[in-house]
């Protein structure tokens, strides 16, 4: 499979804590990019993180990219109640110009 | 600025019977897609539009499913005759262009009886 897998599955935290989700793809990227879902807002795009570039900030999420290991990570850092959602990451292959989707990351924060 | 418009929001239909899905992207994007979302499951790239023309259909299933955007705008996805199997959430997305960021509409909930 081509597709971004999200590591946790699911995980569950306590507010105020950080949440860091990891991704790994197989082959090269143009950019990845990170989204997440819940049933309030549908899904929505977090951050885009280009094959050049080593790390991203926007708020609260820090984005990083390690391209010989094909991975990145999704870290949200002061984690509220509202943060609960499931989180994709989607890389942009190159060889397919498309985005693939893995499964996600489904996560509880507890307030 | 409009988002992603999709209708219906829910539609429920028996096995064998066909259903239509409407889309209408951001203005002005040039690339929409068509996502099916399983329970459970990330979005699975069904179909990519390049304002008319089919970019890629790969995950398409052909013989009963099929899609068409009316001059670079609008989009329809069809099902004709449905499966049980294709009970699932349809994502609506449009994007400037291919490899930007997509903006995602509510989806459609489909239930197959």
């Amino acid at each position: 499979s081509q597709q971004g897998e999200e590591d946790p599955q699911a995980l569950s935290i306590q507010e105020g804590e950080n949440a860091t989700m990891n991704c790994s793809y197989k082959t090269s990227i143009n950019n990845l990019q990170w989204y997440r879902q819940n049933s309030g807002r549908g899904l929505v795009h977090l951050i885009l993180i280009r094959s050049n570039e080593r790390e991203k900030h926007s708020g609260r999420l820090r984005v990083t990219l390690d391209t010989s290991k094909k991975s990145s990570s999704l870290l949200i850092t002061a984690s509220r109640a509202a943060d609960t959602a499931s989180y994709f990451c989607a890389p942009w292959m190159d060889s397919s110009y498309k985005l693939i989707f893995g499964s996600g990351t489904r996560l509880l924060v507890r307030p | 600025e409009a988002g992603v418009a999709q209708s219906p929001r829910y539609k429920i239909i028996e096995k064998r019977q066909s259903v239509a899905f409407w889309c209408n992207p951001i203005s002005g994007h040039a690339t929409l897609y068509w996502y099916q979302q399983i329970l459970g499951q990330g979005p699975k790239l069904l179909i990519q539009f390049q304002n008319n023309g089919v970019v890629d259909d790969s995950q398409l299933p052909k013989d009963r499913f099929s899609a068409e955007r009316l001059k670079g705008v609008d989009s329809t996805l069809k099902i004709q005759p449905a499966k049980l199997e294709d009970s699932a959430v349809y994502l609506c997305a449009s994007s400037l262009v291919g490899y930007n960021e997509q903006f995602f509409g509510p989806g459609t909930r489909l239930t197959v009886l």
